[in-house]
C-alpha cells in the first residue's frame, strides 16, 4: 500500500530564505506527483504536476523535483516571502486511469518578516 | 466564472441526522472526488466518480453515500453510520484519463456534528 510522508511535519524560517520541503513514498510505481498549498481554513491550491516521465518542474521561485527510484520529492522554495506561509501538502497519483491522490501529511511553514 | 463550488461553508448537525454536502463544478471535468481531511493530517479520499451514473469508494468510504447524476454534480451524503464525521471536507475535480492533467480543489466544507 502507497504511503506518503513529509518531512518536517513544521518549519519557521526567517524572510528572505532558501528552503527545501521532503515528500517520499514507499511504492516508485506512482504516476504523476502533485504540490499543493493550502491556506487556513481553505482549499488546495496546485502549486506543480511534475509527470512520471519530468524529473522536475519550475514556477517562479518554486522549483520541485522528483526521483522516482529513490521514493522522493522535493519542493524548493527561493527568497522566501510572509506571504509563502502555509501548509504544503505532496500528493502521488497511483494510477492514471482513476486520478486517485495519496497525501502526504503536509508540512506547514511559517515565514517571519 | 469557472471553478468548483461547494456549499454550505460551515455546517453543523445533531448526531445521528444524515446531511448531504454539496459540490458542483463547471469546468466540464468528467471525474470527481470526495476527500477528507482531519486537523494535521493529509486527505484521504471517501468515494470518486469517472463519469456520469457511476463511481467507485475509495480508502474510507464507510458512513458515507454518494450520486452523480449530472456530470455537473457530485453530492456527498454523511450518514448516521459515520462514526467521526467532524472534519474538513473537500471535492476535486479532474479530466478523465488525460495524462498530464492535475486534480483542481473546492474551497470546502466544514462539518461539525455534536
Amino acid at each position: 500500500k502507497q504511503e506518503v510522508t513529509q518531512i518536517p511535519a513544521a518549519l519557521s524560517v526567517p524572510e528572505g530564505e532558501n528552503l527545501v520541503l521532503n515528500c517520499s513514498f514507499t511504492d516508485s510505481a506512482i504516476y504523476n506527483l502533485q504540490w499543493f498549498r493550502q491556506d487556513p481554513g481553505k482549499g488546495l491550491t496546485s502549486l506543480l504536476l511534475i509527470q512520471s516521465s519530468q524529473r522536475e518542474q519550475t514556477s517562479g521561485r518554486l522549483n520541485a523535483s522528483l526521483d522516482k527510484s529513490s521514493g522522493r520529492s522535493t519542493l524548493y522554495i527561493a527568497a522566501s516571502q510572509p506571504g509563502d506561509s502555509a501548509t504544503y501538502l505532496c500528493a502521488v497519483y497511483g494510477s492514471s486511469n482513476t486520478g486517485k491522490l495519496i497525501f502526504g501529511q503536509g508540512t506547514t511553514l511559517q515565514v517571519k518578516p | 466564472d469557472g471553478g468548483i463550488t461547494q456549499s454550505p461553508k460551515y455546517l453543523f448537525r445533531k448526531e445521528g441526522q444524515n446531511v448531504t454536502l454539496s459540490c458542483e463544478q463547471n469546468l466540464n471535468h468528467d471525474a470527481m472526488y470526495w476527500y477528507r481531511q482531519d486537523p494535521g493530517q493529509g486527505l484521504r479520499l471517501i468515494y470518486y466518480s469517472q463519469i456520469v451514473n457511476d463511481f467507485q469508494k475509495g480508502d474510507i468510504a464507510e458512513g458515507y453515500s454518494v450520486s452523480r447524476e449530472k456530470k455537473e454534480s457530485f453530492p456527498l451524503t454523511v450518514t448516521s453510520a459515520q462514526k467521526n464525521p467532524t472534519a474538513f471536507y473537500l471535492c476535486a475535480t479532474k479530466p478523465r484519463g488525460t495524462e498530464g492533467s492535475e486534480q483542481y480543489f473546492g474551497p470546502g466544507t466544514r462539518l461539525t456534528v455534536t
